[in-house]
């Protein structure tokens, strides 16, 4: 069973295109973000999101926004795809309580604009 | 702010080898939470430990061990015997406080083993 599946694995579209990314949690947790990782492998938070509700909202462009249809599901849409939006996508997510809490990964989605 | 500062960017080191992997951290909150995540080839991120601030013990997991040292903060990773396997980007991270559980990366460490 995957604990955070993302689909698609790999997105190949055209500049000015609008694109989604869909990641689901089987895990019960609380919270789900989403990573963007660049082309020289820099991992940084974009958006985080606590039992539906946003809570970061890191330096993103408005092109993106993530919707979260219940705690179990966290989109990402992509709107006017732009080259500098190519990238790998990982969906998260984590349990909130005491202690360090694990923050699991998704697979990626590979997102070439061209 | 957080922050997360590995300074190795590539490692080399031919299989046998140990290889220490270091992580310095900064941060003003007094609960935190580190950890330490694997990238193999194959591009999937795989947890490998978290550690609280409060919890300083050094932990051992097969051929993997960590040492967290607050006085230095410094949370260093070091594989034992290294395999062909082990070759990865290795990332440390930092979360806690502000940030909430949010995981703030370093650059990653690329560690290329050799038979």
């Amino acid at each position: 069973d995957t604990a955070v599946s993302q689909t698609p694995k790999y997105l190949v579209t055209q500049m000015g295109n609008d694109k989604s990314i869909k990641c689901e949690q089987n895990l019960g947790h609380d919270t789900m973000y989403w990573y963007k990782q660049d082309s020289k492998k820099f991992l940084k938070i974009m958006f985080s999101y606590n039992n539906k509700e946003l809570i970061i909202n890191e330096t993103v462009p408005n092109r993106f926004s993530p919707k979260s249809p219940d705690k179990a599901h966290l989109n990402l849409h992509i709107n006017s795809l732009e080259l500098g939006d190519s990238a790998v996508y990982f969906c998260a997510s984590s349990q909130d309580g005491t202690g360090a809490p694990r923050v699991v990964f998704g697979q990626g989605t590979r997102l070439t604009v061209v | 702010a957080q922050k997360v500062t590995q300074a190795q960017t590539e490692i080399s080191v031919v299989e046998k080898e140990d290889v220490t992997l270091d992580c310095v951290y900064e941060t003003r909150d007094t609960t935190y939470y580190l950890f330490w995540y694997k990238q193999p080839p194959s591009g999937e991120l795989v947890f490998l430990i978290r550690r609280n601030s409060f919890d300083e013990q050094n932990e051992i997991s097969g051929r993997y061990s960590w040492n967290f040292q607050k006085s230095t903060s410094s949370f260093n990773f070091t594989i034992t015997a290294s395999q062909v396997v082990d070759s990865a980007v290795y990332f440390c991270a930092l979360s806690g406080g502000n940030s909430g559980y949010a995981l703030n990366f370093g650059k990653g460490t690329s560690l290329l083993v050799t038979p």
